[in-house]
């Protein structure tokens, strides 16, 4: 109930193309889904966030698509560049605990 | 600055030794949060507290132990009894309030068994 599944493990895109992570959820109390970066050697960042209600939320070049049905959301990077290049990390909260549930990660390599 | 520092950024333990991993905020928030990462893996709750005095057990509790006497401190003791300490440790605090908030990272400290 409490795991958030991310795919794929690894990933490598064009310079200019579009990199697509996706995750999936089992428990609906969830009602709060961050996307994190890291970089090596570092803490992860926060990128972007959407709640339940919304179905996308884009930040620039960064989208979340978000299918409640479903229970799988979706991070979309346009025009992708080599300082893309990290992990990223898909994560669930709901109200009372709201310590975070993360996806494995998605290793992004954007080729330039 | 405002954020969360993590220190040290490396730490060795030797056999039977228990070691403590600091985490300092200067966000004024008042929830806090630690988490393991191993290699290829995403994160993992160890212990959180929502307000000073107060933590709870996360999923990989067994082996570790904190302290929230302060609100800008929640150190992490690894002690022996973690037979797998050789990880990545992050540390988090968020603000309050209905909903999810954001939760800001340290720059984590990554512990090794000599």
């Amino acid at each position: 109930q409490q795991q958030v599944k991310q795919s794929p493990q690894s990933l490598i895109v064009q310079k200019g193309g579009i990199s697509i992570i996706n995750c999936a959820y089992e428990n609906t109390a969830f009602d709060y889904f961050p996307w994190y970066q890291q970089f090596p050697g570092k803490g992860p960042a926060l990128l972007i966030a959407i709640r339940p209600d919304v179905s996308e939320k884009k930040e620039g070049r960064f989208t979340i698509s978000f299918n409640k049905s479903a229970k799988q959301f979706s991070l979309h990077i346009m025009d992708s560049q080599p300082g893309d290049s990290a992990t990223y990390f898909c994560a669930a909260s709901m109200g009372g605990r709201r310590a975070l549930t993360f996806g494995s990660g998605t290793r992004l390599q954007v080729q330039p | 600055d405002g954020g969360i520092t993590q220190s040290p950024k490396y730490l060795f333990r030797k056999e039977g030794q228990n070691v403590t991993l600091s985490c300092e905020q200067n966000l004024n928030h008042d929830a806090m949060y630690w988490y393991r990462q191993d290699p290829g893996q995403g994160l993992r709750l160890i212990y959180y507290s929502q307000i000073v005095n107060d933590f709870q057990k996360g999923d990989i509790a067994e082996g570790y132990s904190v302290s929230r006497e302060k609100k800008e401190s929640f150190p992490l003791t690894v002690t022996s009894a973690q037979k797998n300490p050789t990880a990545f440790y992050l540390c988090a605090s968020s603000s309050q309030g209905g909903g999810g908030q954001p939760q800001h990272f340290g720059d984590g400290t990554r512990l090794s068994i000599l």
